[in-house]
């Protein structure tokens, strides 16, 4: 069965810091990859989406970057923190495919406190 | 308007009813439904997904879509107050290059009273 793992659990990063959460799925081979972001009291927002090794798509531009080095891990960067960064981060994996119908599976998500 | 449209609730709900959950969507082309439920604090985690009109049921739950009428929902019977979180409705979406993109609804609160 598939597995996704997403660390660290919980973070705080001082304004201006750099930040990398890494996200890894065990059982699947070339599965789309997904970062979101969910804000106190807010809906999910897609931020980054990877349907293979090197491809990454953006979907809000931000201080925030993306990174798919190997087939199933998916790496979220920033060079500089901002105070509006802060939030709960959500990678999520589906079936491969290009057309994303399939559901996602999300990992257990970090919670990001920017001070 | 909103893309994907929920009620923020709490929806509140005596042990052993039927808990309605409702959901309306923007964009015709949608052509994937999903339900997830999310714990405070937790991550989602997928509870139904339904592609074509009608009733799709799964243990305690039943997830009904109208797509002429943009309308998806989903009902919990026997509510438990473990059942009590938020649940998430969540849309594809046309995206460019012939992709479907997930979009989620903010959420609507249940409270299951024991």
């Amino acid at each position: 069965s598939q597995t996704i793992h997403q660390w660290p659990a919980t973070l705080v990063q001082p304004v201006g810091s750099p930040l990398s959460l890494e996200c890894t799925v065990e059982g699947t081979s070339n599965p789309n990859l997904y970062w979101y972001r969910q804000a106190a009291g807010r809906g999910l927002q897609l931020l980054f989406y990877s349907v293979g090794i090197g491809q990454i798509s953006s979907e809000v531009p931000q201080n925030l970057s993306a990174s798919r080095p190997q087939d199933r891990q998916f790496i979220l960067s920033s060079k500089k923190l901002l105070l509006s960064d802060s939030g709960f981060y959500l990678c999520a994996w589906s079936a491969p495919g290009t057309a994303h119908n399939l559901p996602l599976h999300f990992g257990n998500g970090t919670r990001l406190t920017v001070t | 308007q909103k893309e994907v449209e929920q009620n923020s609730g709490p929806l509140s709900v005596p042990e052993g009813a039927i808990a309605s959950l409702n959901c309306t969507y923007s964009d015709r082309g949608s052509q994937s439904f999903f339900w997830y439920r999310q714990y405070s604090g937790k991550s989602p985690e997928l509870i139904m997904f339904i592609y074509s009109n009608g009733d799709k049921e799964d243990g305690r739950f039943t997830a009904q879509l109208n797509k002429a009428s943009q309308y998806v929902s989903l009902l919990i019977r026997d509510s438990q107050p473990s059942d009590s979180a938020t649940y998430l409705c969540a849309v594809t979406l046309p995206f460019s290059g012939g992709y479907q993109k997930v979009t989620f609804g903010t959420g609507t609160k249940l409270q299951v009273i024991p």
